[in-house]
């Protein structure tokens, strides 16, 4: 059983585009996260939900809308993709209660082209 | 506001060496600290952590110790093989100031490459 589980691995796009990123935790957490790894494999938390309501929400164009229905799942939109939305974005989950880091999935290549 | 610096890599070093990747950190208060590994191709996993001053973290053969004095958190392993090849992250976790906002900051990450 994957516990914080990312679909689809891999996405590749046409400029101006519109995809979506799933993510699902089977943990229990009540917090889920979204980073951008950039090719030099910096990471940089663009949300927080915690229990469905958003947390942190850090500069971040407004092309990019997270959703969380409910606290065991964040997915991630993006609009009108451009060549620098190009990344790994990982979804990450934690608890609040017993907080020992996060846990993160396996992440999702996004290409634009 | 809280950061973490980690060395700059790539470090390569032969089977067997001894490996450190210095951590220090600026933070208010008394974080939580951690050390984070990526294989190739996944995603970012737990390798230790340590969660006040003097706490030594360990595991798989990696030591880090929380020192408070000199804000560091540098990560040691004594013989280290080809599998231990990846990138590391040092990171902290400051003191929640409100419910839900926990958040981990991260190093820049650290590529180690160790050949045979």
């Amino acid at each position: 059983d994957t516990a914080v589980s990312q679909t689809p691995k891999y996405l590749v796009t046409q400029m101006g585009n519109d995809k979506s990123i799933k993510c699902e935790q089977n943990l229990g957490h009540d917090t889920m996260y979204w980073y951008k790894q950039d090719s030099k494999k910096f990471l940089k938390i663009m949300f927080s939900y915690n229990n469905k309501e958003l947390i942190i929400n850090e500069t971040v164009p407004n092309r990019f809308s997270p959703k969380s229905p409910d606290k065991a799942h964040l997915n991630l939109h993006i609009n009108s993709l451009e060549l620098g939305d190009s990344a790994v974005y990982f979804c990450a989950s934690s608890s609040t209660v017993y907080f020992y880091g996060y846990t993160f999935g396996s992440g999702t290549r996004l290409t634009v082209v | 506001g809280n950061s973490v610096t980690q060395m700059e890599g790539p470090v390569t070093l032969s089977e067997e060496a001894f490996l450190t990747i210095n951590c220090t950190y600026t933070a208010t208060g008394y974080p939580s600290l951690f050390w984070y590994v990526q294989y190739p191709g996944e995603g970012l996993q737990l390798l230790l952590k340590a969660t006040k001053a003097d706490d030594k973290g360990s595991n798989k053969g990696f030591e880090a110790t929380y020192r408070k004095e000199t804000t560091s958190f540098h990560l040691e392993k004594g013989s280290v093989q080809v599998s231990d090849s990846a990138v590391y992250f040092c990171a902290l976790s400051a003191p929640k100031t409100n419910f839900g906002n926990e958040k981990l900051t991260f190093g820049t990450g650290t590529r180690l490459t160790i050949i045979p």
